[in-house]
């Protein structure tokens, strides 16, 4: 079945670090979705990116769609505390359902 | 505030009693998603509403049943709760299909 793979698992950071990951599709993604999710929460919408290759950027957040539209990744310039949770992609392979992906949880160390 | 919210949000069942979860909606959004979510992992659509039209997945346990009475609430029912459904439940809603999800804060199952 459809799959989409995010590297890495975990990542652990120092505050003031680069962060960056990864989500992999097994197909063509019409679009995708990046949430994330804080300890003990729910996902929040973070942004949507709909064109190959387009990259869209949110403060410190910088976010690119793959030219193929089977990836995607999301990277945080100089990490703080308040970025901990776990990172979710979300690709929508034309069906109008989301898959999510397996998550990158980050833990930022102060 | 416009918001999605989940009731209860701490729901404990027995072994194969049937439960009910529920979600309402101010946002007035044609789409309703229920999502099953176990600790460490992904959440994982169960079923979605466009309007009235029901959208099953093809690996949603018959088990489950959803209904949607009207715009605002959409209920999530659990005939014969197992140990396996032991879950983070969320409800979350989009304008239209391929737009934005909101999320719920979730109802956390437990099935003794």
């Amino acid at each position: 079945g459809q799959q989409v793979m995010q590297i890495p698992q975990y990542q652990h950071v120092q505050e003031g670090e680069d962060f960056t990951t990864y989500c992999n599709s097994s197909t063509t993604l019409s679009n995708i979705q990046w949430y994330k999710q804080r300890p003990g929460g729910h996902p929040v919408f973070l942004i949507q990116l709909v064109k190959s290759g387009e990259v869209k950027k949110q403060k410190r957040l910088t976010f690119q769609f793959g030219e193929a539209k089977k990836n995607s990744s999301l990277h945080i310039t100089a990490t703080q505390t308040t970025d901990v949770g776990t990172y979710f992609c979300a690709g929508d392979p034309g069906t109008y359902k989301y898959i999510f992906g397996t998550g990158t949880r980050l833990k930022v160390l102060a | 505030d416009a918001m999605v919210i989940q009731n209860p949000r701490y729901q404990v069942t027995q072994f194969g009693k049937p439960v009910t979860l529920s979600c309402s909606q101010t946002l007035n959004h044609n789409v309703m998603y229920w999502y099953q979510q176990k600790s460490s992992q992904a959440p994982k659509l169960l079923f979605h509403y466009y309007d009235k039209d029901f959208n099953n997945e093809a690996d949603t346990p018959d088990n489950f049943q959803s209904r949607r009475p009207n715009t605002s609430f959409c209920f999530l029912d659990i005939r014969s709760p197992g140990l396996g459904d032991a879950a983070m439940y969320l409800c979350a809603t989009s304008r239209e299909p391929s737009y934005e999800q909101y999320f719920g804060p979730g109802t956390r199952l437990t099935v003794t």
